[in-house]
């Protein structure tokens, strides 16, 4: 069975700083990974995703991830935080049918000025 | 404007009388999904469907109902609610890919059962 596990519920960074959100799965078959953020308020919206091209995936708002099989790892990182940022975060796996899809506990990124 | 949309976005009402949350998006989707947002605990799958009349369970199905009658329209519906499915519920939906399907959220529906 696939899972997802995120490391932090929550995550505060200084604006400017890095940041690192960190997410491990488990999966018995070549999984397909994303990122997804949700602002307050609102329903997610796609960051990134990883379907076994690039191991290294760009995003947007400057955001990027890579996949690591040997890790179990896809964790998320943006060089230079910005108060924008600030919402909650959610790492995903799918099955190879696409339909279901695992998330993770989620993780509140706080952004301090 | 591509987009799923649900309604209505709040709701409150009394355990045991029933009640429909409705999903539509006009993106010509095949598969949606329906899920509930807890905290601490992210998004669980309730139902899905791959396509008209293609429906399936997914991890936290009991006390919901689905049907999927016309492509664009995926109706949640508690029968009886009761008070532990107070909560926050999307609708999401996809187009197959053979994998890696990119879903479009709706803006979510918060639920409060007394």
């Amino acid at each position: 069975a696939q899972s997802v596990t995120q490391l932090g519920s929550h995550v505060s960074v200084s604006e400017g700083a890095l940041v690192l959100l960190r997410c491990n799965y488990s999966s018995s078959v070549p999984p397909y990974l994303f990122w997804y953020v949700q602002y307050p308020n609102q329903g997610l919206q796609l960051l990134l995703k990883y379907t076994s091209a690039a191991t290294l995936v760009k995003g947007i708002n400057g955001f990027e991830a890579e996949f690591k099989k040997s890790e179990t790892s896809f964790h998320l990182t943006k060089p230079s935080a910005h108060m924008s940022d600030a919402a909650e975060y959610f790492c995903a796996v799918s099955d190879t049918g696409g339909f279901k899809t695992i998330f993770g506990a989620g993780t509140r990124l706080f952004v301090k000025a | 404007e591509a987009q799923v949309t649900q309604n209505p976005r709040y709701l409150i009402t009394v355990t045991g009388k029933k009640l429909t949350v409705t999903c539509s998006q006009n993106m010509n989707h095949e598969y949606m999904s329906w899920y509930r947002q807890d905290p601490g605990l992210g998004l669980r799958q309730i139902y899905y469907s791959m396509n008209v009349e293609v429906t399936d369970k997914g991890d936290v199905p009991e006390g919901y109902k689905v049907s999927r009658k016309e492509k664009r329209n995926f109706p949640l519906i508690l029968e009886s609610p009761s008070p532990n499915q107070t909560s926050l519920y999307f609708c999401a939906s996809s187009s197959p890919q053979g994998g890696g399907e990119t879903q479009y959220f709706g803006p979510g529906t918060r639920l409060l059962v007394l």
